[in-house]
């Protein structure tokens, strides 16, 4: 059972464009909507992050929408550079309880210069 | 300041070997975590160790063992390796759960001929 789906699975983006990768959560007991950013040969990193009690989250170029209602979100990447380019997980748990996190699969942006 | 550190980096083991994945982390972390990757289907919990003393199934459970050692280590067992556990293992660490974000470490590319 997947429980947080990504797409799209590739992104291509011209330099200057704006990046956007949805994600949709199932379980609505998730409080704590994180993304992850990984170079290749390298570990994820936490990019941004956002919680329920705000619709959204920003933080230089990348920006998080939240929809509860819908039980989706997503991340904006404005003005794209070549140094963007990398794989994006979206993440979901609960903040209390079982306290681990539960990825999508993953978005490879590319973008061009 | 080495954060999460992995060993080893590259294996190859033949089926039915065993072997154990090690991972240390410096930064007094409370929780820690393994994850699989494979293309496509993002990352997988394995196991995760909430504290020290604790550990707990995750996603794909089968097939594997841990240990948490003390507060630093969380070692990762394969008893007799199959090919379906050709993968990219990733061990992270929280200060307490998901909410804190994760740190990664750099990953084991593990290949089971």
């Amino acid at each position: 059972q997947q429980q947080v789906k990504q797409s799209p699975q590739s992104l291509i983006v011209q330099k200057g464009g704006i990046s956007i990768i949805n994600c949709a959560y199932e379980n609505t007991a998730f409080d704590y909507f994180p993304w992850y950013q990984q170079f290749p040969g390298k570990g994820p990193a936490l990019l941004i992050a956002i919680r329920p009690d705000v619709s959204e989250k920003k933080e230089g170029r990348f920006t998080i929408s939240f929809n509860k209602s819908a039980k989706q979100f997503s991340l904006h990447i404005m003005d794209s550079q070549p140094g963007d380019s990398a794989t994006y997980f979206c993440a979901a748990s609960r903040d209390t309880g079982r306290r681990a996190l539960t990825f999508g699969s993953g978005t490879r942006l590319q973008v061009q210069p | 300041n080495a954060g999460v550190t992995q060993t080893p980096k590259f294996q190859v083991l033949k089926t039915g070997q065993s072997m154990t994945l090690q991972c240390a982390q410096d930064m007094n972390h409370n929780s820690m975590y393994w994850y699989r990757q494979d293309p496509g289907m993002g990352l997988r919990l394995i196991y995760y160790s909430a504290s020290e003393g604790t550990t707990d199934k995750g996603e794909v459970p089968n097939g594997y063992n841990v240990s948490r050692l003390n507060k630093r280590e969380f070692s990762l067992r394969l008893e007799s390796a199959a090919p379906s556990q050709t993968s990219v293992y990733f061990c992270a660490s929280s200060l307490t759960g998901a909410g804190y974000g994760y740190t990664f470490g750099s990953g084991t590319r593990l290949t089971v001929v």
